[in-house]
């Protein structure tokens, strides 16, 4: 079965302070790996696509990196506003084209 | 701006009494899916829609049903809502199926039970 975990589930940093969130998967064909932002009461907002080992992307202070089992969300010297709940989510080859599956999120704030 | 738009986004109903939640896009996207979200859970598919063929996860309840009139709409209909189907819903697009796009999701409705 396929499987996404996140770790971890909070994180509270300083501002300014650089931190990482894990995506680990289990995927027997991975066609893509998203990132998402969510905020409380809203619904998830796309940040990032990732296809293949090895691919990065960047958004300002937002970094994302792909291996074979897992992804990281960078985020250097964060601020207030980047506080929310970022969630992975993998499409998978075997599942066809139109299902994610996603983590649970990792809820993370910012403290001035 | 285009966009995927759910309404209302506070939906209060009785147990057991039948509610339409709705969804509308201006991206002209072929998919549009349904997920339901409980708090601090992931989002959890119930179906999708890829065009007019409708496909339906298999731990998706019998309760739970969705109809699609047009290429911009699409509702989920709940017939007999339980206290367990308190959630947020949450209504996603994407451009087509064959590659691995991003869904575009709207800000939700949180639908509570009395």
């Amino acid at each position: 079965e396929d499987q996404v975990t996140q770790s971890p589930e909070a994180l509270r940093l300083q501002e300014g302070e650089s931190s990482s969130l894990n995506c680990s998967y289990t995927v027997s064909g991975l066609r893509g790996l998203f990132w998402y932002r969510q905020d409380p009461g809203k619904g998830p907002e796309f940040l990032f696509t990732l296809y293949s080992a090895g691919e990065e992307k960047e958004k300002e202070r937002l970094k994302a990196t792909l291996t074979k089992k897992e992804s990281f969300l960078h985020i250097t010297a964060p601020k207030p506003e980047d506080s929310a709940t970022y969630l992975c989510a993998v499409q998978a080859i075997e599942q066809g084209a139109q299902k994610l599956v996603f983590g649970q999120g990792t809820r993370l704030t910012i403290n001035p | 701006d285009a966009m995927v738009i759910q309404n209302p986004r506070y939906q209060v109903t009785q147990f057991g009494k039948p509610v339409t939640l709705s969804c509308s896009q201006t991206l002209n996207h072929n998919v549009m899916y349904w997920y339901q979200q409980k708090s601090s859970q992931a989002p959890k598919l119930l179906f999708h829609y890829y065009d007019k063929d409708f496909n339906n996860e298999a731990d998706t309840p019998d309760n739970f049903q969705s109809r699609r009139p047009n290429t911009s709409f699409c509702f989920l209909d709940i017939r007999s809502p339980g206290l367990g189907d308190a959630a947020m819903y949450l209504c996603a697009t994407s451009r087509d199926l064959g590659s691995p796009r991003p869904q575009h999701f709207g800000d939700g409705t949180r639908l509570s039970i009395l």
